[in-house]
């Protein structure tokens, strides 16, 4: 079985440049997430899909972030503009629903702002 | 109050060492409860579930307390390679997941 995959894996903006990252989960997996994890801090979930749709964005900054789903498939996140203070790894995961729920990763991509 | 709680440590444990961790959470509708193990800059990994009464595996043994809204994870006979980023991850319902801070461990030879 594929694992969720992610690119790219590394990037490197200057501040109020734009990024997009992309994730295509495992196969027939229904719910997709979007976590930002900062040095020395756990996942913070920033959007969560089920299918196309979106359950969860409560904590996506909507005003420089955006994600879609569009086919119900793999997913992109876009911020624009950066700010310094998004420098993070950004992680995709996807659950095959069912219990108990079991987050599978992408490697990440590790975004530096500066 | 964050919804999920750890100490961060680090904790540095010498080798065959037990070691303990505790989780707090804030949402007393919590359905479900897990263990993940982060390497140095790695992905999360599942380690294990928590259930009410409690499972072991292995070296491993994770509790629950509904009523005082924690949970925990014990390590027996540690090992070298048990060294990592330990993440409380708590299902607030609707496949809601929400990490803690994690506690860093580190065995000692």
């Amino acid at each position: 079985e594929a694992g969720v995959a992610q690119s790219p894996r590394y990037k490197i903006i200057e501040k109020r440049q734009s990024v997009a990252f992309w994730c295509n989960p495992i196969s027939g997996h229904a719910t997709l997430y979007w976590y930002q994890q900062i040095l020395g801090q756990g996942p913070k979930l920033l959007i969560q899909f089920q299918n196309n749709g979106v359950v969860d964005d409560s904590q996506l900054p909507k005003d420089r972030f955006s994600a879609e789903r569009l086919k119900g498939v793999d997913s992109t996140l876009k911020i624009q503009p950066a700010k310094l203070e998004d420098s993070a790894v950004y992680l995709c995961a996807s659950t095959p629903g069912g219990r108990p729920v079991t987050l599978h990763f992408g490697n990440g991509t590790r975004l530096t702002v500066t | 109050r964050k919804e999920v709680e750890q100490d961060p440590g680090p904790f540095n444990v010498p080798e065959g060492a037990t070691v303990a961790f505790n989780c707090t959470y804030s949402n007393s509708a919590s359905q479900s409860f897990f263990w993940y193990r982060q390497d140095c800059r790695k992905e999360p990994k599942l380690l294990m579930s928590v259930y009410s009464s409690g499972n072991e595996d292995g070296r491993f043994t994770a509790q629950l307390n509904r009523a005082s809204q924690y949970i925990s994870l014990l390590i027996r006979d540690s090992k070298l390679s048990d060294s990592a980023t330990y993440l409380c991850v708590v299902n607030a319902g609707n496949e809601k997941l929400t990490f803690g801070t994690g506690t860093r461990l580190t065995i000692i030879p």
